[in-house]
């Protein structure tokens, strides 16, 4: 069975600092996807990165990387130079099925508060 | 710019009323998810269409719920009786599938339904 983990309920880091948000996984499938969706205190959810099961490179996005341990089963975000912005709450997500079924899991959730 | 659109943002009904939620797909996307979201639960998919055709609603209680594309445009999602138990965040989220990949799902704001 699929799981998507994320240990940290709560996290506070200091403005202009990185933070790293974890994120472990649980799958059987050979090929799966892994995202990070942020969701800000207006509930919307935002999609930050993605990174493919058999991506070489680890996925960045402006300030935003995925450091994927394949072998640990691991796919944390990193935040660099964190900003007041960036408090929400974090969700990493994993597709599961093959490739073209999109179905996503989520984990519970990381609440990021980014300090002044 | 593109985005997911859902209405109503937020409904408040009582107990045994139908209550029916839309979502308007990011143009020239084929693929629709319905999430909910929960505390106890956090974000479980219910159901999701392609090319406007039912792949999977296993996570959808189907005793009163029931979920619909009747064009390309638009994807409903329908209770019916509802029940305070349904009381819920309802995300919508649309992605394009080509290619045998199912590409990232953007959200839209979400249904904040309260049952009393």
């Amino acid at each position: 069975a699929q799981k998507i983990t994320q240990t940290q309920p709560g996290m506070f880091v200091q403005e202009k600092e990185a933070v790293t948000l974890d994120c472990t996984y649980d799958t059987s499938d050979p090929s799966y996807g892994l995202f990070w969706y942020k969701q800000p205190s207006s509930g919307e959810m935002i999609f930050l990165i993605y990174q493919g099961s058999y991506d070489q490179q680890n996925a960045t996005e402006g300030r935003y990387s995925l450091n994927f341990q394949k072998a640990r089963k691991s796919a944390n975000l990193v935040i660099s130079a964190s900003q007041l912005g960036d408090s929400a709450m974090y969700f990493c997500a994993m597709r599961y099925g093959s490739s073209n079924t999109g179905k996503l899991i989520f984990g519970q959730g990381t609440t990021l508060q980014v300090k002044p | 710019d593109a985005r997911v659109t859902q209405t109503p943002r937020h409904k408040v009904t009582e107990m045994g009323q139908e209550v029916t939620m839309r979502c308007q797909p990011i143009l020239g996307h084929n693929t629709v998810f319905w999430y909910r979201q929960t505390m106890m639960q956090g974000l479980e998919l219910l159901a999701y269409f392609r090319n406007r055709a039912p792949l999977d609603d296993s996570g959808m209680p189907k005793d009163r719920f029931s979920a619909e594309m009747p064009d390309a445009t638009l994807a409903t999602l329908k209770i019916q009786p509802s029940e305070p138990r349904d009381s819920a965040v309802y995300f919508c989220a649309s992605g394009l599938q080509r290619g045998g990949d199912q590409e990232t799902q953007y959200f839209g704001p979400g249904t904040r339904l309260l049952v009393l």
